[in-house]
């Protein structure tokens, strides 16, 4: 699976969006991006996933660009309960469905 | 509606004893299940997965074995914990060969 990076850490007002980066420039074409989200004391929880084309779902919007080596996660009006840390997974789908998770992004959204 | 449920929540125990962590699936057939650890303050690493009964792979070599008795129940066991063993403890599933995970409630475990 290619290998994905993203800031340590992000701020966020409150009803502002919030735009999360994450490179991913050794992608592959058959690899797909995923998005999933790990609020303290839980389980990670499922946000979105794409392949090539931008994606929106009732919780956020993933633009990936032309070259598939970047993809922003949009969560379009952060509240406090977005505070999280964000993961970005680029892989190939297989039979183990294995997803190998980062350190993410530590999102905290200030009110 | 499918439901994970892990047990116990919380679980303080000695150094050089046993372990067993159970997670159970409901409302689906034949998932894929996994097992996760996350040190404090750590990323999540994946222990364990299977595909199927009795089917195991490892990712990590350690003190940790798993187990698939049922299909759908995941045991995670330790015959002698170590210190290095404390941690938020996960299991997951999901429904076919692709396609997202979902997420048990977690166990955090404190060896002492």
């Amino acid at each position: 699976d290619a290998k994905t990076t993203q800031p340590t850490s992000m701020d966020c007002a409150e009803g502002r969006a919030a735009n999360l980066p994450c490179n991913h420039s050794t992608i592959s074409g058959n690899e797909y991006v995923y998005w999933y989200r790990q609020i303290h004391s839980q389980g990670p929880q499922y946000i979105i996933h794409g392949l090539k084309n931008n994606e929106t779902n009732e919780m956020a919007s993933l633009i990936i660009t032309e070259d598939r080596k970047s993809s922003t996660l949009i969560l379009p009006h952060a509240t406090l309960r977005d505070t999280a840390v964000y993961y970005c997974i680029v892989r190939v789908p297989n039979t183990g469905n294995q997803f190998y998770f980062g350190t993410g992004t530590s999102l905290t959204v200030i009110p | 509606s499918q439901t994970i449920h892990q047990w116990p929540a919380t679980l303080v125990q000695p150094v050089g004893s046993p372990l067993s962590l159970e997670c159970t699936v409901e409302g689906t057939s034949n998932p894929n299940l996994y097992w996760y650890r996350q040190a404090a303050g750590r990323g999540l690493q994946l222990l364990f997965y299977s595909v199927g009964i009795g089917q195991i792979s490892s990712e990590v070599p350690q003190n940790l074995s798993a187990s698939r008795p049922q299909d759908r129940q995941f045991i995670l066991s330790s015959k002698k914990l170590l210190l290095s063993d404390s941690g938020f403890y996960l299991c997951a599933w999901s429904p076919f060969r692709v396609g997202e995970q979902f997420f048990g409630p977690g166990t955090r475990l404190t060896v002492l």
